[in-house]
């Protein structure tokens, strides 16, 4: 399976700001995921971040909070906009192998808003 | 009603013990199962892939009832380095959307 990473692993922000965590896989992926983990919590899927088009969103999310990228079939982008302490939460991006397979994850960003 | 149910736990078992965790779902048009291992601040790792004819991996054995909507998974001979929480997963059909569980904390001790 390809290699997944994501920067920043972990980072401490103000609130108001915004945050961009980048997602690289190093092979091409037809189809990219972005996914956040609160404290507790298990993994709720954000959106489906698409290439060529914009992003399908879940029910309670949107784009203007979390605009994403996806330039190419092997790099994401997800932006946490103008941050609130409930957006502290690890984000996690992941790919299926193929269309009918399950995914794999990257290591995730954890991201604390004070 | 959650997507996919599972029992928090922890389960807090000794070395050498068989344990067993079950999760429910409530899409009964859902096509694909899973579940997956996440340790302590990382990420989530498939463990296995679950069939309706049941399926085994060494220790674990993983069963669908797709009557009941259920799933379980059982793990034998527990070792120390099985403490994890474990996520049942949901793939409702389509376009490989996920539905995870809350996941059920698992602790081995020696």
């Amino acid at each position: 399976s390809a290699v997944i990473s994501q920067k920043p692993s972990r980072d401490i922000c103000q609130r108001g700001t915004s945050l961009t965590i980048q997602c690289q896989v190093d092979s091409q992926v037809t189809m990219m995921f972005w996914y956040r983990q609160q404290p507790g919590q298990s993994l709720t899927l954000i959106a489906t971040a698409n290439q060529g088009s914009e992003a399908t969103y879940e029910s309670g999310f949107v784009i203007d909070k979390f605009p994403i990228s996806r330039p190419n079939l092997t790099f994401s982008t997800l932006t946490v906009s103008n941050m609130s302490p409930e957006d502290s939460s690890i984000y996690l991006c992941s790919y299926p192998r193929a269309p009918t397979e399950t995914q794999y994850f990257g290591p995730g960003t954890r991201l604390l808003v004070l | 009603r959650k997507e996919v149910e599972q029992d928090p736990g922890p389960f807090n078992v000794p070395e050498g013990a068989t344990v067993a965790f079950n999760c429910t779902y409530s899409n009964s048009a859902s096509q694909s199962f899973f579940w997956y291992r996440q340790d302590c601040r990382k990420e989530p790792k498939l463990l296995m892939s679950v069939y309706s004819s049941g399926n085994e991996d060494g220790r674990f054995t993983a069963q669908l009832n797709r009557a009941s909507q259920y799933i379980s998974l059982l793990i034998r001979d527990s070792k120390l380095s099985d403490s994890a929480t474990y996520l049942c997963v949901v793939m409702p059909g389509g376009y490989n959307k996920l539905i995870f569980g809350a996941g059920t904390r698992l602790a081995v001790h020696p």
